[in-house]
């Protein structure tokens, strides 16, 4: 069974804080890793993809990965309000779907 | 990114009635497309993968005959809840990979559709 998993939380965190957001998967042989953002009621939004070990930045989001240690962590530089919300980890595990893990809800304090 | 359309974004609907959402690829060709559903506070789970021309692939455990699905064109995919029963109320999401992003391109999705079954 392929899983992905993740601490639902909630994670709270003061604004202008770093929020570290974490994710572990089964599958050694993975690839493609992403996380989502999503709202509720609303559907997910991509936020950063990452294929290879190491960083990969992109703006406020820092995306890493560590395929010995099979986990990937997502940090948010400068939290907002606005990135209130559930980070979804997602995993392709080379059969074209991507799995699910069950969500992070973040919550940034003012 | 791609734009990916999903309508209706809500239906209210009587216990035993079908109802049809439509996912359509706006930008680009969608030669497949996904189906997930997310009850409350629960990640997403892949019902099944729709296929243009083709037949879909349910995951285990989806009852194909009572969500029917057709991908007719490399743009439109459809999926049809047929007698839908409360249980059935759920956020129903597409998604769509567009190719021209490269191997390991991104899943991009819908807007979603809340389903209530009364």
């Amino acid at each position: 069974q392929k899983e992905v998993e993740q601490n639902s939380g909630p994670l709270s965190v003061p604004e202008g804080a770093i929020a570290s957001l974490n994710c572990t998967y089964s599958d050694r042989g993975s690839q493609s890793f992403f996380w989502y953002r999503q709202y509720s009621g609303k559907s997910p939004e991509l936020i950063m993809s990452i294929y290879s070990n190491g960083d990969k930045e992109d703006g406020r989001f820092t995306a890493q990965l560590n395929k010995a240690s099979q986990y990937v962590s997502l940090l948010i530089r400068d939290s907002q309000p606005s990135d209130s919300a559930t980070y979804l980890c997602a995993v392709n595990f080379g059969n074209e779907k991507l799995t699910f893990g069950t969500g992070t809800r973040l919550t940034i304090i003012p | 990114g791609a734009v990916v359309s999903q309508h209706p974004s809500r239906v209210i609907c009587k216990s035993g009635t079908s109802v049809k959402i439509e996912c359509r690829s706006l930008d680009f060709q969608a030669t497949t497309m996904f189906w997930y559903r997310q009850f409350p506070k629960q990640s997403l789970m892949l019902m099944a993968t729709s296929n243009e021309g083709s037949k879909a692939t349910y995951e285990q455990g989806v009852e194909k005959d009572k969500f029917l699905i057709n991908h007719a064109s490399l743009t439109l995919s459809t999926l049809t809840v047929t007698s839908a029963h409360p249980e059935d109320s759920s956020f129903y999401i597409c998604s769509a990979r567009d190719r021209r992003q490269g191997f390991n391109e991104k899943l991009f999705f819908g807007s979603g559709t809340q389903l209530s079954v009364l």
